[in-house]
């Protein structure tokens, strides 16, 4: 059964550090991994995907990057800003066919100005 | 608006009674899930549908059903609520099984009392 963790599950940095946040998963065929992003109170939002032939996805000031051999994948902020405050999780999907996804619990970003 | 909308927002209720909670998506996904989302669990998949009526069921299933009777339509309904049903519900979907990211809408808070 896949199970999917996030460390740290909290993080407080001050705003304009680069910081990773970690995504670990037990199998390794999975078909892609996303992370998502929820705001309190609110839904998830889809911020990137990376099939599993991909090694990593840009977006602005984020990269995602992947490593299925050692089951990890690792979300890149650069440059932080206040906005960027909310939880990150990931999820991965695994070879079913459909999007059935695995969550990760998240983590909790708070960034301070 | 365009996006996937859920009713509604908030919900109390008692124990025992039916409850059905209400997604509806304006892009013509052919993909919709249900997810509940637990502290200590993350999110936990409920049930999926494919397409109109084919529906089957994820990783929590018991004490629910859904239907989906037209595309953009995916209801979830509690037959006899249950105080461990208390969660946040909330709807996703996908337009291919596996290649594209997740939309999820803004949750329906349920407490049963």
């Amino acid at each position: 059964k896949q199970e999917v963790t996030q460390i740290p599950a909290a993080l407080s940095v001050p705003e304009g550090e680069n910081l990773v946040l970690n995504c670990s998963f037990t199998d390794s065929a999975i078909y892609n991994l996303q992370w998502f992003r929820q705001d309190p109170g609110k839904g998830l939002t889809s911020l990137l995907l990376i099939q599993s032939s991909q090694r990593e996805q840009t977006s602005g000031r984020l990269n995602a990057s992947l490593d299925k051999s050692s089951g990890r994948s690792t979300l890149y902020i650069a440059a932080s800003q206040p906005g960027d405050s909310a939880t990150y999780l990931c999820a991965a999907a695994m070879n079913t066919g459909f999007q059935k996804l695995v969550f990760g619990t998240g983590t909790r970003l708070l960034v301070s100005p | 608006d365009a996006g996937i909308t859920q009713s509604p927002r908030y919900k109390i209720t008692e124990t025992g009674r039916q409850v059905t909670l209400m997604c509806h998506q304006t892009w013509s996904h052919s993909y919709m899930f249900w997810y509940r989302q637990d502290l200590g669990h993350g999110l936990r998949l409920i049930y999926y549908s494919a397409a109109a009526d084919i529906t089957d069921k994820g990783e929590v299933p018991d004490g629910y059903v859904v239907s989906r009777s037209k595309t953009e339509n995916f209801p979830l309904t509690l037959e006899s609520a249950t105080r461990s049903q208390t969660s946040v519900y909330f709807c996703a979907s996908s337009g291919l099984p596996t290649n594209e990211k997740l939309f999820f809408g803004s949750g329906t808070q349920l407490s049963v009392l």
